[in-house]
């Protein structure tokens, strides 16, 4: 198995843009997740998914950020507009059903807003 | 909602010492743990887990860790420690069953660097 891929793996953009990024997870895994890395705040949930709905988007600040998952193999996760304390790592994950399964995370993407 | 805490954010040694890093977690239920590692510039890989049984877990390159009920803490550990390990050390602990059960919850890291 591939594992979990995204892209683009570094973006760089300009303040009020429209960033998406992309998941594929593990073919099967029912759960994917939507994490920002920082300095400051470590790992953070922004969303996460079980069978394409979401369960969770506490983490995510909704006046700019959306989160998709179309069908089971695909997920976008879409700033507009895009500013410069967005800039950061973003990893999806995903996992098979139980809880007591540990998450496989992608390569992230580094996002910077100039 | 739970919590993690790694006591230290930077931890740096010389090779052939020893490692341990704390881990504590404010939750009052049944939980799973894991510590993952990451590599500069790389993503999150799981070192090791704890489910339930044997408090003490043997992960990938030699690493161990102990979970211990009473003092909430997930302590990870290695006898040994090399160049290589120099990376960042996650702990993570996720309830066992009940709402959120699939989140888990991370702490801040340690970032550990060996010192050839």
């Amino acid at each position: 198995d591939a594992g979990v891929i995204q892209s683009p793996r570094h973006e760089v953009t300009e303040m009020g843009q429209e960033v998406t990024l992309r998941c594929k997870p593990i073919s099967g895994h029912d759960y994917l997740f939507w994490y920002r890395q920082t300095m400051m705040q470590g790992l953070e949930l922004l969303v996460y998914f079980n069978n394409k709905a979401v369960m969770d988007d506490s983490g995510m600040p909704k006046d700019r950020f959306s989160a998709k998952m179309p069908n089971a193999s695909f997920s976008t996760l879409k700033i507009q507009p895009s500013e410069p304390r967005d800039s950061a790592v973003y990893f999806c994950a995903s996992r098979p059903g139980p809880a007591a399964a540990e998450q496989y995370f992608g390569p992230g993407t580094r996002l910077t807003v100039t | 909602a739970q919590s993690v805490s790694q006591h230290n954010h930077h931890v740096i040694l010389s090779e052939a010492a020893s490692l341990e890093l704390g881990c504590n977690y404010s939750y009052g239920g049944t939980v799973n743990l894991f510590w993952y590692v990451q590599y500069p510039g790389q993503h999150l890989q799981l070192l090791l887990k704890y489910f339930s049984g044997d408090p003490l877990v043997k992960g990938i390159k030699g690493f161990e860790a102990e979970f211990i009920k009473s003092k909430f803490s997930f302590n990870l550990r290695k006898p040994s420690v090399q160049w290589s390990d120099t990376a960042e050390y996650f702990c993570a602990v996720n309830r066992s069953s009940g709402a959120g059960s699939y989140q888990l919850t991370f702490g801040k890291g340690t970032k550990l660097s060996v010192i050839p």
